[in-house]
């Protein structure tokens, strides 16, 4: 079967670095996907992975690597509106997405 | 960017009523759109998939008679709940994909649905 496993929840402090980790096995792959949504509105793109390594764009990061199944966000200097849920989604061979569960990250000052 | 609007934000009706969602692609032609409901403190649930002109593919569980899907034009999607229920209040949200190329999928703002 689909399965993307991220953690439930994590806590960081503002300022601080965090980085929440995403492991998957899909039948086919096409790109992965980390969104961010924040409580009660809908999931904001944050980026797109399809070839191995390390993708940058300002504050946020996300790595890849293909033959683990594995990829990880990385959030630099933590702000408080950070605090969202963070969701792990990969396309599969159909083009479809699979959703992880999201990964709700409180950030304390 | 690509656009989604979906309408509306938020509605309250009651029980055995029916609440029609919109979801329209403002500035490309989305060929498949999806429809996922959130409850919360959880993950996106994928209720369908529809294509434009065809009948739309239901998720496993997902009742195609209570949830009607409509895609009539490449813009234009809708999300009818027929006779709803308490059990039915939830987040709503459509998605949309553009017709060329691999593309992270556009999201509607949501619908909050209420049913008292």
């Amino acid at each position: 079967g689909q399965n993307i496993d991220q953690p439930t929840e994590m806590t960081a402090t503002e300022g601080a670095i965090v980085q929440i980790n995403c492991t998957y096995q899909t039948s086919g792959f096409n790109g992965l996907f980390w969104y961010q949504q924040h409580a009660g509105e809908a999931p904001t793109f944050l980026s797109y992975n399809v070839l191995d390594g390390l993708e940058e764009k300002g504050r946020f990061s996300s790595f890849l690597s293909r033959s683990k199944g594995y990829s990880y966000l990385l959030l630099k200097e933590l702000q408080m509106k950070d605090s969202a849920s963070y969701l792990c989604a990969v396309m599969d061979s159909n083009y479809q997405l699979i959703w992880g569960a999201g990964t709700k990250l409180i950030i304390k000052p | 960017g690509a656009v989604v609007s979906q309408h509306p934000s938020w509605v309250i009706c009651k029980s055995g009523t029916s609440v029609k969602i919109e979801c329209r692609s403002l500035d490309f032609q989305a060929t498949t759109m999806f429809w996922y409901r959130q409850f919360p403190k959880q993950s996106l649930m994928l209720m369908a998939t529809s294509n434009e002109g065809s009948k739309a593919t239901y998720e496993q569980g997902v009742e195609k008679d209570k949830f009607l899907i409509n895609h009539a034009s490449l813009t234009l999607s809708t999300l009818t709940v027929t006779s709803a229920h308490p059990e039915d209040s939830s987040f709503y949200i459509c998605s949309a994909r553009e017709n060329e190329g691999i593309r992270g999928y556009t999201f509607g703002s949501g619908t909050r649905l209420t049913v008292v």
